[in-house]
């Protein structure tokens, strides 16, 4: 069974551009977040899909970031336009069906991006 | 809302030797605990986890931990480490389906 994968592995834009993260959940798998790493700082938890329906947002930035999942398959997140604290690793994670809040979560390798 | 803390930044230790990364949660009435492990040039992957039950809790790899309720603790442990050990260890919890990460461990496993 093949893990979460996340496209790019690295990003490097300059200040006002655009981009798009993409994560492809395990298979199956109906839910799907997002998690940002800041450098030196703890992961923090930016949104949370079940299937194509945003369940929970309260982690997003401001209104420069946009995720979407249509089809309830992959996600992509946009940073539109990128700041420079907008930096850091960001992590997609996947589970399986059910309102069980146990149920693990696992998780891509991350795409770092760094904006100069 | 949960919380969890983990004091030590980066733990050096010489191989063999054994280790203890602590982790500390907020009081809650129910807690699920996490400790995952991120390998360089890795995503994060589950260590253990602990729902309820037993408090002592066997993960991947050697690792272990124990819920400790009236210390709001669980401290990961492994009694003999490996090079290849070598990783950022984060312990978790479960706040409204989303995880709360602490600000991680560096572990450093010398020869």
């Amino acid at each position: 069974e093949a893990g979460v994968t996340q496209f790019p592995s690295h990003s490097v834009i300059e200040k006002g551009q655009t981009v798009t993260l993409r994560c492809d959940p395990i298979s199956g798998h109906d839910n799907l977040y997002w998690y940002r790493r800041v450098m030196g700082k703890e992961i923090k938890f930016l949104l949370h899909f079940v299937k194509e329906s945003k369940q929970d947002e309260s982690g997003m930035p401001n209104n420069r970031f946009l995720a979407e999942r249509t089809g309830g398959t992959y996600s992509t997140l946009k940073v539109q336009p990128a700041e420079l604290e907008d930096s850091g690793v960001y992590f997609c994670a996947s589970s399986r069906s059910g309102g069980v809040i146990t149920e693990t979560q696992y998780f891509g390798p991350g795409t770092r991006l760094l904006v100069l | 809302a949960q919380s969890v803390t983990q004091l030590d930044s980066q733990v050096p230790v010489f191989e063999e030797a054994p280790v203890e990364l602590r982790c500390n949660y907020s009081s809650s009435v129910s807690v699920y605990l996490f400790w995952y492990v991120q390998y360089p040039n890795q995503g994060l992957q589950l260590l253990l986890k602990y729902l309820s039950g037993s408090t002592l809790v066997k993960g991947i790899n050697g690792f272990e931990a124990e819920f400790n309720k009236s210390q709001t603790s669980f401290h990961l442990r492994k009694p003999s480490v490996h090079i290849s050990d070598t990783a950022e260890y984060f312990c978790a919890v479960i706040s409204f389906q989303k995880l709360v990460f602490g600000t991680g461990t560096r572990l450093l496993v010398s020869p």
